[in-house]
């Protein structure tokens, strides 16, 4: 079954604007965490930001922040102020104990 | 940069062949995790390391090994390299963040080596 599920294949965005990426995700575990990870054209994968299943507050790092609604298992990320460099494949992602699994990734592009 | 080093690259070779790949984690870090990456699976989870011992097994192929060193890098060997084997290889190193939250470890990527096997 699909752990971790992102349903846009691609986004657009007008520089300066907010995207949200959607992420829901399945497991029956009390404790696990999600993540998002960005990976540019050059291949690396960029850790952005952790949410916790027990934390209380949406996660924040900088422009990132993450929309955790834990009834609904969702995990949207939310890139306000969209710079060109934000242009890249974006993947959500869950650790429950030692098993990690990725989504398949939504493809940002940034318009100027 | 993530302070995680992966060599080689890039990695150009015959079906058939054995291949090792080369992890170096961030200072500090203990567990070093393997990761493929292919256009038709997608992201997928090999094996961890914690400070030289086998932690988790993922999706590895019974031709793919994998051992950490006593100076914590790392290596995974793929033997017997088929067609299918092309693919980015990454290799995470983390630290925990939450230790109520167990195995929510960031991890930490390094840049990847491109397998290709022709």
């Amino acid at each position: 079954a699909q752990k971790i599920t992102q349903t846009q294949p691609g986004m657009f965005v007008q520089e300066k604007e907010a995207v949200t990426l959607d992420c829901t995700y399945d497991t029956s575990d009390q404790s696990y965490g999600l993540f998002w990870y960005k990976q540019p054209s050059s291949g690396e994968m960029i850790f952005l930001i952790y949410q916790g299943s027990y934390d209380e507050q949406n996660a924040t790092e900088g422009r990132y922040s993450l929309n955790f609604q834990k009834a609904r298992k969702s995990a949207n990320l939310v890139i306000s102020a969209s710079q060109l460099g934000d242009s890249a494949m974006y993947f959500c992602a869950m650790r429950e104990g030692y098993d990690m699994r990725f989504g398949a990734g939504t493809r940002l592009t940034v318009k100027p | 940069d993530s302070g995680v080093t992966q060599t080689p690259k890039h990695l150009i070779t015959a079906t058939g062949q054995r291949v090792t790949l080369r992890c170096s984690p961030r200072s500090g870090d203990l567990s070093v995790y393997w990761y493929q990456q292919s256009l038709d699976q997608g992201l997928q989870f090999l094996i961890q390391y914690y400070n030289g011992e086998e932690r988790a097994k993922g999706n590895i192929l019974e031709r793919f090994s994998a051992q950490q060193f006593p100076d914590l890098h790392s290596e995974l060997n793929l033997s017997s390299l088929e067609l299918g084997d092309s693919a980015l290889y990454f290799c995470a190193s983390s630290v925990p963040i939450d230790t109520y939250n167990e195995g929510t470890d960031t991890q930490y990527f390094g840049p990847g080596t491109r397998l290709t096997v022709l």
